[in-house]
């Protein structure tokens, strides 16, 4: 089992949509929990961190689930610059110290006329 | 600010040659530096943690005597990839956290990556 899973999509919405992506990570020990966007041939980007109350950010909406070890990213009124992969990513700490970063595969998204 | 600047951002090569590649924090000193690759459609993959001042850390799979890292100061680490060859062309990002002692949730910087082809 991969330690953070992602649907890879494509997902083809409309533009002005409301779309959804989940994530699930298998070591229950992460600490911290992001959503990173990611351009064609670009770098990643950092989106929104993800904290268990929820957090809203303009039109991105993050949920964190511990107990079922579970993320989401709600995407409201999609705009065509959306288009995007949208990365989960989730930081565990080492034994003997120090932060890991896991990256799931990626949800891409493409936001149509 | 947390700027971090990788170059080349892009680079082909021979085979059998060797590429250096540098990460440079712009604005923040980083005594932890991350490297990664990403394959087309793949997900970025954890290289190493490279460490100011110390040896760096692999993950299982990458060797050490390919892939060297220096991070010789707290802004700036290198990536040389030895004797290339066209397996390892890829898209090699840096990243390092932009504060010492910054708490678990702060997000990390990335450099614009390197896309390498080895011909």
């Amino acid at each position: 089992r991969k330690e953070v899973e992602q649907d890879p999509g494509p997902f083809n919405v409309p533009e002005g949509a409301t779309v959804a992506f989940n994530c699930t990570y298998s070591n229950s020990a992460s600490q911290s929990f992001f959503w990173y966007r990611q351009d064609c041939r670009k770098e990643p980007k950092l989106l929104m961190s993800v904290y268990s109350s929820g957090n809203e950010d303009g039109r991105f909406t993050a949920q964190l689930n511990r107990a079922s070890q579970y993320i989401s990213l709600l995407i409201r009124d999609s705009k065509l610059s959306d288009s995007a992969t949208y990365l989960c990513v989730v930081n565990s700490i080492l034994t003997g110290g120090g932060n890991k970063l896991t990256f799931g595969t990626g949800t891409q998204l493409k936001v149509e006329l | 600010g947390a700027v971090v600047s990788q170059h080349p951002s892009w680079v082909i090569c021979k085979s059998g040659t060797s590429v250096k590649i540098e990460c440079r924090s712009l604005d923040f000193q980083a005594t932890t530096m991350f490297w990664y690759r990403q394959f087309p459609k793949q997900s970025l993959m954890l290289m190493a943690t490279s460490n100011e001042g110390s040896k760096a850390t692999y993950e299982q799979g990458v060797e050490k005597d390919k892939f060297l890292i220096n991070h010789a100061s707290l802004t700036l680490s290198t990536l040389t990839v030895t004797s290339a060859h066209p397996e390892d062309s890829s898209f090699y990002i840096c990243s390092a956290r932009p504060l010492r002692g910054a708490p678990t949730n702060y997000g990390y910087t990335f450099g614009s990556g390197t896309r390498l082809t080895v011909v």
